[in-house]
């Protein structure tokens, strides 16, 4: 079945540093891949999706791009805030049309002024 | 509104109470999911009602019964619950069973302590 899996964390980094957080997958075709964020205290909130392969999914200075050469899908920012801090989860469907989302492991990201 | 709400967002029950926690969503979704996550880890699947009919239940103890009144309502029962049923609870909505969409909206969840 479909699995996805994360770089482990967590990721400390300094205000204006550059983040990538490493997310790989293996599914049977090409689902849609997502970032979800989850904010200390919160649930969990789509940060940005992509539906097929070479797709760029952008959101809040945040940026992915689906590559199905190299069944990755990394999260990117040029330059993360205090406000960044959260954990974040790659997440693809599960195969079959369940409803099911696999999440993967989830890494935290700290960002010190 | 794309607002998911959760209530209570804390509770704290002995293992002989019953209790409930409500989740509500107005935005007309049709799918609505029963996430428990514990620290640090990612949320696990417990239940999906789609159309108001429950369409997964993954392999939960009967001690989580879960109750879709409406549309716009998913109640989870909760009884006899152990110490390690302790959790965070998400409740989360999608506008139809998720599939390849995935969009789904959460609640900020019930914080759940079972002592």
């Amino acid at each position: 079945g479909n699995s996805v899996t994360q770089m482990e964390g967590p990721v400390t980094l300094s205000e204006e540093a550059f983040l990538t957080i490493n997310c790989t997958y293996t599914a049977t075709g090409y689902p849609s891949l997502f970032w979800y964020v989850q904010y200390p205290g919160e649930g969990l909130q789509l940060l940005l999706k992509a539906t097929k392969a070479d797709d760029k999914g952008s959101n809040k200075g945040f940026e992915a791009t689906y590559r199905k050469e190299t069944t990755s899908f990394h999260l990117e920012k040029g330059s993360v805030q205090v406000s960044d801090s959260a954990v974040y989860f790659c997440a693809l469907p599960a195969s079959g049309n369940t409803g099911k989302l696999i999440f993967g492991q989830g890494t935290t990201l700290q960002v010190k002024p | 509104d794309t607002e998911v709400t959760q209530t209570p967002k804390h509770l704290v029950m002995g293992m002989t109470n019953k209790k409930s926690l409500k989740c509500e969503q107005h935005m007309g979704h049709r799918a609505m999911y029963w996430y428990k996550q514990k620290a640090k880890k990612p949320p696990e699947l417990m239940f999906v009602y789609s159309y108001e009919k429950l369409s997964i239940n993954e392999s939960v103890p009967s001690r989580f019964s879960p109750e879709c009144p409406n549309s716009s309502l998913l109640n989870l029962h909760l009884h006899a619950l152990q110490p390690e049923d302790s959790a965070l609870y998400l409740c989360a909505s999608s506008q139809e069973r998720a599939g390849g969409l995935g969009k789904l909206f959460f609640g900020s969840g019930t914080q759940l302590s079972v002592l």
